[in-house]
């Protein structure tokens, strides 16, 4: 069955820390990567996709993302977190065929103290 | 301009009592997508509309939920006898196409069945 695993259900930071959420994967065939955000009181946004091309994927707000296809993962990075960077995050894919819907990790909560 | 919008934003209701739940997809968006929000369980696909095909029910947890799209445009998702456990955030996205676009989330309808 298609899945979706976040490793960390909530990380704790402080403001500069470096950040990297994992995620990985179990979906045959070719994939569509994406990683949301959910900020407080906000509805989910996209950070940043992947397709193909450029396994390393540069997203909004100095995020980004590595599609490693032999380990089945797609980690979130952001080198320096910033207090304004608290949220839950979530790591989904589908297959690049169309008409597939979204498989989302449980999410990760991240917060930042300043 | 306008993004997905939902409503109501909030919806209490009794056990047993139907719900009606609507959305609507950003203009020209021919995919649209209903997905449930549960605490702890991230987020979980219930049905895809696509143009005129028929939907992908797959992710109904039950013959108590059903959902239609009118005009290829506004979605209305109902739950029929509501049970407790159908207490979730009922989120509601669309996309240009289906598969590989990006999809647009609305700011969901938080239902809670007494």
């Amino acid at each position: 069955a298609q899945s979706v695993s976040q490793h960390n259900h909530h990380v704790i930071l402080s403001e500069a820390a470096s950040l990297e959420l994992g995620c990985n994967y179990s979906y045959g065939g070719t994939v569509n990567l994406f990683w949301y955000v959910q900020y407080p009181g906000q509805h989910l946004q996209l950070l940043l996709k992947y397709f193909s091309g450029d396994p390393l994927v540069k997203g909004i707000k100095g995020f980004e993302a590595e599609f490693i296809k032999s380990k089945f993962s797609f980690n979130l990075r952001k080198p320096s977190v910033q207090w304004s960077d608290t949220a839950e995050y979530f790591c989904a894919v589908n297959s690049n065929q169309a008409g597939t819907a979204l498989i989302f990790g449980k999410g990760t909560t991240l917060s930042v103290s300043s | 301009g306008a993004g997905v919008s939902q409503s109501p934003s909030n919806k209490v209701t009794e056990k047993g009592k139907d719900v009606e739940l609507r959305c609507d997809p950003i203009s020209g968006h021919t995919a649209l997508y209903w997905y449930r929000q549960s605490l702890g369980q991230g987020l979980e696909f219930l049905i895809y509309f696509q143009g005129n095909s028929a939907p992908d029910k797959s992710g109904l947890p039950s013959d108590r939920f059903s959902a239609e799209r009118t005009g290829g445009s506004v979605s209305t998702l109902t739950i029929q006898r509501t049970q407790q456990e159908d207490s979730a955030v009922y989120l509601c996205a669309s996309s240009l196409v289906g598969g590989a676009s990006e999809q647009f989330f609305g700011p969901g309808t938080r239902l809670t069945v007494l």
